[in-house]
C-alpha cells in the first residue's frame, strides 16, 4: 500500500531533550516536507527536500533540523525542544505537479 | 510565504453552494486543494496546473487565475460529507505552502 509513515504518533517530552520524528514513504517520491499545524494558523511548512541531500527552509524552520540521506526517509530533529514547539506535525511526500500524500501526524507535547 | 484564504469559516445547509478563495503574492506553478476531517490528515482534492490542466476530484470544481495568482474552490450542492477544513496550497518552485484553512460546516 502506498503510504507515508511517521513515528512516533504521540510524544510527550521535556524541554531540552533532543528528539527525532521519523518519516518514510514507499512511493519513490522526490519531494518531501514537514509541516506543523496549530489552531488558526493552518499548515506551516518547516522544511522541504527536493531530493537526496537537497533540503531547504520552509516558513518556520527555527528550532528544527532535517536530513535526507535516503530518498524514502526524511527525519525531523528537534535538538532542544521548547514548549512553543508543542504542535501536530505532518510529514508529506509527492512527485512534481502531483498530489501530496500526508502521513498520519505526530502529536508532540513539550513540557 | 503562506497564501491567504477566505472566508475563515462558512456554514451551509445541505444542497447550498459555497466558494473558497485563495490568493498568493508570488507567481505560482500550480495550486493544490485539500480537505481535512477532524483528527485526520489532509486529503488531496484537486491540483490546478499552470496552463489549464486539472487533476482531481470529480464532484468539486476549482479555477486558477495565473495572472492574478488566485484560485477558487466551488462547493456545489453541498453534502454532509463536505464538512471539514479546506486548505489551498501554492506551489512555487518546489515549495508547497498552505493557507490557514477554511472550516466548512454542512448541516442537514
Amino acid at each position: 500500500e502506498a503510504q507515508v509513515t511517521q513515528n512516533p504518533r504521540y510524544l510527550i517530552t521535556v524541554t531540552g531533550k533532543k528528539l527525532t520524528v521519523t518519516c518514510s514513504q514507499n512511493m519513490n517520491h522526490e519531494y518531501m516536507s514537514w509541516y506543523r499545524q496549530d489552531p488558526g494558523l493552518g499548515l506551516r511548512q518547516i522544511y522541504y527536500s527536493m531530493n537526496v541531500e537537497v533540503t531547504d527552509k520552509g516558513d518556520v524552520p527555527e528550532g528544527y533540523k532535517v536530513s535526507r540521506k535516503e530518498k524514502r526517509n526524511f527525519p525531523l530533529i528537534l535538538e532542544s525542544p521548547s514548549p512553543n514547539q508543542t504542535s501536530l506535525y505532518f510529514c508529506a511526500s509527492r512527485l512534481a505537479s502531483n498530489e501530496q500524500f500526508f502521513g498520519p501526524g505526530t502529536r508532540l507535547t513539550v513540557l | 510565504q503562506q497564501p491567504v484564504q477566505s472566508p475563515q469559516a462558512v456554514i451551509l445547509r445541505e444542497g447550498e453552494d459555497a466558494v473558497i478563495n485563495c490568493s498568493s503574492s508570488k507567481a505560482l506553478y500550480s495550486v493544490h486543494w485539500y480537505r481535512q476531517k477532524h483528527g485526520e490528515a489532509p486529503v488531496f482534492l484537486m491540483i490546478l496546473l499552470k496552463g489549464g490542466e486539472q487533476k482531481g476530484h470529480e464532484k468539486i470544481s476549482a479555477s486558477f487565475n495565473e495572472k492574478k495568482q488566485q484560485s477558487s474552490l466551488y462547493l456545489t450542492a453541498s453534502q454532509l460529507s463536505y464538512s471539514g477544513t479546506y486548505f489551498c496550497g501554492t506551489d512555487n518552485d518546489y515549495k508547497l505552502s498552505f493557507g490557514a484553512g477554511t472550516t466548512v460546516t454542512v448541516r442537514a
